[in-house]
């Protein structure tokens, strides 16, 4: 399976902070990558898609950028409704769909 | 407005099994595949697999195969995960996702609505 390994685990930061978490697959995975926020007790949300593609719907606060086996996820300016978790996940592999260690980002 | 409706906490034994449902609304149920994920506390993401509720299709990650089994009824436009001989380890929040294509490395998949997941507890 594609090991995917995000970075930090943690981060704390304040509203109107730029935050950037990376992404790293164990092999080329050809931008098949996904970010989403996660929520206690609430639904999963879509944020990116094809690693750059911002969902709708989405703030473009956030951004995503990368290729081959290196991604990013940015968020502008960080706003109180954005203390969450975030994870990657590649879908390049057809039956081994994996998602990264999650990064938990608190306020400062 | 679409909603992944999942269905209730499941308190269940060692050895037994638990069928989590997950009911589709707002959408034609049959033109998006439906994914499993759990995920365990203190732990990322877990796939579990897909079924295709248009053609009945399953595929199930390597880890569950022969414990899994994911169903569809479309006369209500809802999915089914059955997982069997539970341990301690499964206890975990499953959700149910949708996506408009399978995983492949030809079309971008993403799951881009979510049941709030169901809690599964395994205690003797």
């Amino acid at each position: 399976d594609i090991q995917m390994t995000q970075s930090p685990s943690s981060l704390s930061a304040s509203v109107g902070d730029r935050v950037t978490i990376t992404c790293r697959a164990s092999r080329d995975i050809s931008r098949f990558l996904n970010w989403y926020q996660l929520k206690p007790g609430k639904a999963p949300r879509l944020l990116i898609y094809a690693a750059s593609t911002l969902q709708g719907g989405v703030p473009s606060r956030f951004s995503g950028s990368g290729s081959g086996t290196d991604y990013t996820l940015a968020i502008s300016s960080l706003q109180p409704e954005d203390f969450a978790t975030y994870y990657c996940q590649q879908t390049y592999t057809t039956f081994a769909l994996t998602f990264g260690g999650g990064t938990t980002v608190e306020i400062k | 407005q679409v909603q992944l409706v999942q269905s209730g906490a499941e308190v269940t034994k060692p050895g037994a099994s638990v069928k989590v449902s997950c009911k589709s609304i707002g959408y034609t149920f049959t033109d998006y595949y439906v994914h499993w994920v759990r995920q365990a506390p203190g732990q990322g993401p877990e796939w579990m697999g897909w079924t295709n509720p248009n053609s009945g299709d399953t595929k199930y990650a390597q880890k569950f195969l022969g414990r899994v089994t994911m169903t569809r009824d479309t006369s209500i436009s809802t999915a089914y995960m059955e997982l069997s001989s539970l341990r301690s380890d499964d206890a975990a929040i499953y959700y149910c996702a949708r996506s408009l294509n399978a995983p492949s490395p030809t079309h971008y998949c993403y799951f881009d609505y979510w049941g709030r997941g169901t809690l599964v507890t395994v205690s003797s």
